[in-house]
């Protein structure tokens, strides 16, 4: 049974760093193939796509987002970090990962968690 | 940057009807198409990928046809659970797209 849990600050001020962490079980990021991503949905919107990792280490980011995102993996733990800087209010949403299937879809999701960019 | 455009935005269906969504690429997008559903406060599911196969777990009142530029999904007969947004998204190119999503809502 393959399970993910977003989690970090609720809250954070402009230009700050946000650091989020996605836990999961039911699957190892060390096993060929598998990959987790970040998406995110601002209040009343659409779903964003932001930051893909997988099991050899490969990465991929959203261009637009590129200089402000980084991914990686602590397989040991079985996380996924994202670190987003200089953080906006216009960053606010509900971030979510996921496990990729092959070869880019999402086929099990955490929760997502809420967070506001507000001074 | 491929741009997924879902039209309508919103669709107003009374239960046992049968809905069709619509999602345009601005390129070819082979069959590489995901179509996720939402319901207020969760989090997408996923419904269909490769365009047309059903994800494990769902009903067969929901298909998905198209390749292309081109796509549909369909709910036969549209259930009192099935009200939610609907999102597709495309993975044949970087950076994933997804669309804008189409909202079913009660008539």
């Amino acid at each position: 049974q393959i399970t993910l849990k977003e989690s970090g600050p609720t809250l954070v001020k402009p230009t700050q760093i946000l650091t989020l962490t996605c836990t999961f079980s039911g699957f190892s990021l060390s096993t060929s193939g598998v990959g987790v991503g970040w998406i995110r949905q601002p209040p009343g919107k659409a779903l964003e796509w932001l930051a893909v990792i997988y099991w050899d280490d490969d990465k991929r980011y959203r261009p637009s987002l590129n200089n402000r995102l980084t991914i990686a993996k602590d397989t040991s733990k079985n996380q996924v970090v994202l670190i987003m800087t200089n953080m906006d209010p216009v960053d606010t949403a509900t971030y979510y990962c996921a496990h990729r299937s092959s070869p880019h879809y999402f086929d099990y999701w955490g929760q997502g968690t809420l967070v506001t960019v507000s001074s | 940057e491929i741009v997924m455009t879902q039209s309508p935005a919103t669709l107003s269906v009374s239960p046992g009807e049968r809905v069709t969504l619509s999602c345009r690429a601005s390129q070819s997008v082979s069959s590489n198409l995901a179509w996720y559903q939402q319901k207020p406060g969760q989090a997408p599911r996923l419904l269909i990928y490769g365009a047309s196969t059903r994800a494990t777990g769902i009903p067969a009142r929901f298909s998905g046809s198209g390749s292309g530029t081109e796509f549909t999904l369909t709910i036969s007969s549209l259930q009192s659970e099935d009200f939610a947004v609907y999102y597709c998204q495309q993975y044949n190119n970087w950076p994933l797209i997804f669309g804008g999503g189409t909202k079913v809502e009660i008539k």
